[in-house]
């Protein structure tokens, strides 16, 4: 079966700007989970979504927000992009919860 | 502050011998245990976990070992193998508000695997 697709892969934006990411989980999950990976922080938790609504949500500022739409395809917005939000952002997908999270392969978002 | 602890960055093994992992954690409220591996460019791909209940868990050449007096868990590969080479990443669950359950991840402990 098809995997977690994440799009675009690589992303160029300037400060100031926003930016919308997207994941297909895969099908038949309905949790996705949204993470940024910078060196030396590891992994942080986004936000989770399940069933079209935010479960539970990390420690990120208002200028990420996410959605998950009704086929439980979800994005991810930052807005007023800082330097500081250059990362690779992990999607992850799962029938009910991170159990057997199965991730895409990421969007390397870079702010110049 | 970091409830999930994998201390050591970066894991040096020569091919055939064991890789031993390590992962410290704070919150005695853990109830799961997750291992996962990742490759440059790519997604985190699960690899083995072990419930609180347990103190053992094995899947072919991997082993996870729980010693929850110590809060402390292992991740042994044995023999350790070039394709292992890899960031290995630590994740402990935890049951929140409305039955909701949360991922604690780690940093990672890159391990390099030497033909």
């Amino acid at each position: 079966k098809a995997g977690v697709t994440q799009t675009p892969r690589y992303l160029i934006k300037t400060r100031g700007q926003q930016v919308t990411l997207s994941c297909s989980p895969i099908s038949g999950h309905r949790s996705v989970s949204w993470y940024q990976q910078t060196p030396g922080q590891g992994l942080q938790f986004l936000f989770e979504y399940f069933s079209e609504t935010q479960r539970n949500k990390g420690n990120f500022p208002g200028r990420f927000s996410g959605r998950q739409f009704s086929n439980s395809r979800s994005e991810m917005n930052v807005s007023t992009l800082e330097l500081g939000d250059s990362a690779l952002y992990l999607c992850a997908s799962s029938l009910i919860g991170h159990e057997g999270y199965t991730f895409g392969s990421g969007t390397r978002l870079t702010v110049v | 502050d970091q409830q999930v602890k994998q201390n050591s960055p970066s894991l040096s093994v020569q091919e055939g011998r064991i890789s031993i992992l390590n992962c410290d954690y704070t919150n005695s409220m853990f109830d799961y245990f997750l291992w996962y591996k990742k490759y440059p460019a790519e997604g985190p791909t699960f690899l083995i976990s072990i419930s609180s209940i347990k103190d053992k868990n094995e899947d072919g050449r991997f082993t996870v070992f729980l010693n929850k007096s110590a809060k402390h868990l292992s991740l042994h590969i044995v023999p350790s193998q070039p394709g292992d080479s890899a960031v290995y990443f630590c994740a402990a669950s935890i049951s929140g508000a409305g039955n909701n359950r949360k991922l604690i991840w780690g940093l990672g402990t890159s391990l390099a695997v030497n033909p």
